[in-house]
């Protein structure tokens, strides 16, 4: 299967500060690249949906101004957890796909801890 | 609402045995299926995507899709205690198939 890597794997931030996720698609151009989160032992959760130069959609439910996604290349979109708090504190992941209909890939997740 | 139902589980199945997963769905017009395998603590990873009626093998792995009936399966052939793990069903719904659903995924158990 095609490669999707996420960065970085973990991170622990303080309460207020703002955290960048990279999600890179390594061998392939990804029209759309999805986020998720996951809360222990719950169900994917997803936040939005960022095709290339054009703006997330976003579930309902999900601050746009609050989880910043940047679609700016095939390859590559960002997820910013801005003003971190606690309650953010989760499994963040990726996928990406090349086209409609196509397999989407994971990346590993990021395990966000606020504290 | 475009659904995907999974029973939650756990489903507990000996080693050797074969483990069937099933997955149905509301929308009609979806038109590709997929089964990705969680382990806990780790992200999805694709193990299995089905197009068309009928079944498709991969190794120890079986897909079936009924659009019919709207369901998809999987067999899991042989179980190891490696297969535990939560299997989650995934579907592109409709026209413009802009929208992958999940199902809240079966939690499997292979008893060594």
């Amino acid at each position: 299967g095609a490669v999707v890597s996420q960065h970085p794997s973990w991170v622990i931030c303080k309460s207020g500060t703002s955290v960048k996720i990279e999600c890179r698609s390594l061998d392939f151009q990804a029209t759309t690249m999805f986020w998720y989160r996951q809360f222990p032992k719950q169900s994917l959760m997803l936040m939005a949906t960022s095709n290339e130069g054009s703006k997330a959609t976003y579930e309902q439910g999900v601050e746009k101004d609050k989880f910043l996604i940047n679609h700016a290349s095939l390859t590559l979109s960002t997820l910013t957890v801005t003003s971190a708090h606690p309650e953010d504190s989760s499994f963040y992941i990726c996928s990406a796909r090349r086209d409609r209909n196509t397999e989407a890939f994971f990346g590993q997740g990021t395990r966000l801890t606020v504290v | 609402q475009k659904e995907v139902e999974q029973n939650s589980g756990p489903l507990s199945v000996p080693e050797g045995a074969i483990a069937s997963l099933n997955c149905t769905y509301s929308d009609r017009g979806s038109q590709s299926f997929f089964w990705y395998r969680q382990y806990s603590g780790k992200s999805p990873e694709l193990i299995m995507s089905i197009y068309s009626n009928g079944d498709k093998e991969d190794g120890r792995f079986t897909a079936q899709l009924n659009k019919a009936s709207q369901y998809v399966s999987l067999l899991i052939r042989d179980s190891q205690p490696s297969d535990s793990a939560t299997y989650l069903c995934a579907i592109y719904s409709g026209a413009g198939s802009y929208q992958l659903t999940f199902g809240k995924g079966t939690k499997l158990s292979v008893i060594p």
